[in-house]
């Protein structure tokens, strides 16, 4: 089945800075590449995804990124601000139906203002 | 218009009690699913629902672990004699159709102490 690995598990930035998060998965023949972003206490809500005929997508201040060849995707958040602390979570789903997705383990981004 | 609702939202079992987890999708979602979430891990999947019928139950981790939606609309997972690594946050979510790019919509989990 589908492995899907994430790094950093920790991330700490400055207010206004950029924070980037990476993972890599495993089946190729995944195709669709979902990012949520989980706050204490509460389910994961999508933030963006990426399908694999893309290669980058954007929205305000947040982007994805795909390589396929690679088989890595990352997610990038601009001028990040307070309210963006949270754990995210990349996660992969092969095509076929129903999104039966494979979650990363998680990046704890934390802003400091 | 309302999201996705579980409940109980704290649930908690002495080891051996058999407990029911229900989730809400949005109303007229067909698909619905379930994840088990364990502290500091991303979530798992569990189950698959399309409208009553349960098309993948592939990650259900044992026999213990039941899940039925009856008239397509709300779910029940019901865990028999509970066991302590059975504590988690069990999430559901639902999409509005079956589609393998469709946006699932979390609720906000229930999450289970087992004693």
């Amino acid at each position: 089945g589908e492995n899907v690995e994430q790094h950093p598990s920790t991330l700490s930035v400055q207010e206004g800075d950029s924070a980037v998060i990476k993972c890599t998965y495993s089946d190729s023949a995944s195709n669709y590449f979902p990012w949520y972003k989980q706050e204490l206490g509460k389910g994961p809500q999508l933030i963006i995804d990426i399908r694999s005929n893309v290669g980058e997508k954007k929205d305000q201040r947040i982007a994805v990124t795909l390589n396929k060849t690679a088989k890595h995707f990352s997610l990038h958040i601009t001028e990040t601000q307070p309210e963006d602390s949270a754990v995210y979570f990349c996660a992969a789903s092969f095509p076929g139906g129903y999104q039966k997705v494979t979650f990363g383990t998680g990046t704890k981004l934390q802003v400091i203002p | 218009g309302a999201g996705v609702s579980q409940s109980p939202r704290y649930k908690v079992a002495k080891r051996g009690q058999d407990v029911a987890l229900r989730c809400d999708p949005i109303s007229g979602h067909v698909s619905l699913f379930w994840y088990q979430q364990a502290l500091g891990q991303g979530p798992e999947f569990l189950t698959y629902f399309q409208n009553e019928a349960q098309l993948d139950k592939s990650g259900l981790p044992s026999d213990r672990f039941f899940a039925e939606r009856p008239e397509g609309s709300v779910s029940t997972l019901k865990i028999q004699r509970t066991q302590q690594e059975d504590s988690a946050v069990y999430l559901c979510a639902s999409s509005i159709r079956d589609s393998s790019t469709d946006t699932q919509y979390f609720g906000p989990g229930t999450r289970l102490t087992v004693l």
